[in-house]
């Protein structure tokens, strides 16, 4: 089954605690992306991957780090997370940039 | 000013009810997308259209270009319809930034049985 996969869908942790939240897509798809939504803000990108090695910065990159070391997946990293960053986080995969995408189930992070 | 702007921000209909969203924007656009988003919190992919109609069940997306403007419909409404409807765009290449998706901040949709 075509699908983008997260991991893990609920995190609680505690200022500073570096974390990794990870994204896989079985769909060969080049482009990947991370995205946060808040609300009354909606979704905002946060970094998206053109294709391995090549990634770069959406809308709200502060804090968090991305690396696309093979096709399939492209973790999101907060080295030090804060309370800030709490948030449901989606990663998404498309074939190309303009082509429809595909959604991870998302992730409920709570820093506290 | 939000790039994408969707209305109405709540919807509440009658089962049976035909629901039209709308969503209106100010960037040169190379594809639009509908997105469907449950109280579960997972999005689906609806359409994504760049020009015309699309129509999947009971569920029809239009995009006027010129006017910078799209309406999802959705016929027959049903409770479980019921969700929010979130519209996004890939806003064409300029500045550099090859970021795919700029959203809307969504419709949230109840239908009522």
């Amino acid at each position: 089954e075509a699908q983008v996969t997260q991991n893990p869908r609920y995190l609680i942790t505690v200022t500073g605690k570096k974390l990794t939240v990870t994204c896989s897509q079985n769909m060969n798809h080049e482009y990947m992306s991370w995205y946060r939504q808040d609300p009354g803000l909606g979704l905002r990108q946060i970094y998206y991957s053109m294709n391995v090695e090549v990634t770069d910065k959406g809308d709200v990159p502060e804090g968090y780090k991305v690396s696309r070391k093979e096709k399939r997946n492209f973790p999101l990293i907060l080295e030090s997370p804060s309370p800030n960053q709490t948030s449901l986080y989606f990663c998404a995969s498309s074939l190309y940039r303009d082509t429809e995408a595909f959604f991870g189930q998302g992730t409920r992070l709570t820093v506290v | 000013k939000n790039e994408v702007e969707q209305s109405p921000q709540n919807l509440t209909a009658q089962e049976g009810e035909f629901i039209t969203i709308n969503c209106s924007y100010s960037v040169g656009i190379s594809a639009l997308h509908w997105l469907q988003q449950h109280p579960g919190g997972g999005i689906v992919s609806l359409f994504m259209l760049s020009s015309g109609k699309k129509k999947h069940g009971r569920l029809i997306a239009t995009i006027n270009i010129q006017e910078k403007h799209s309406s999802l419909h959705i016929t027959a409404s049903h409770p479980r319809d019921s969700a929010v409807y979130i519209c996004a765009v890939t806003p064409g290449l300029y500045g550099g930034s090859q970021g795919n998706l700029i959203f809307g901040k969504g419709t949230k949709l109840s239908v009522k049985p």
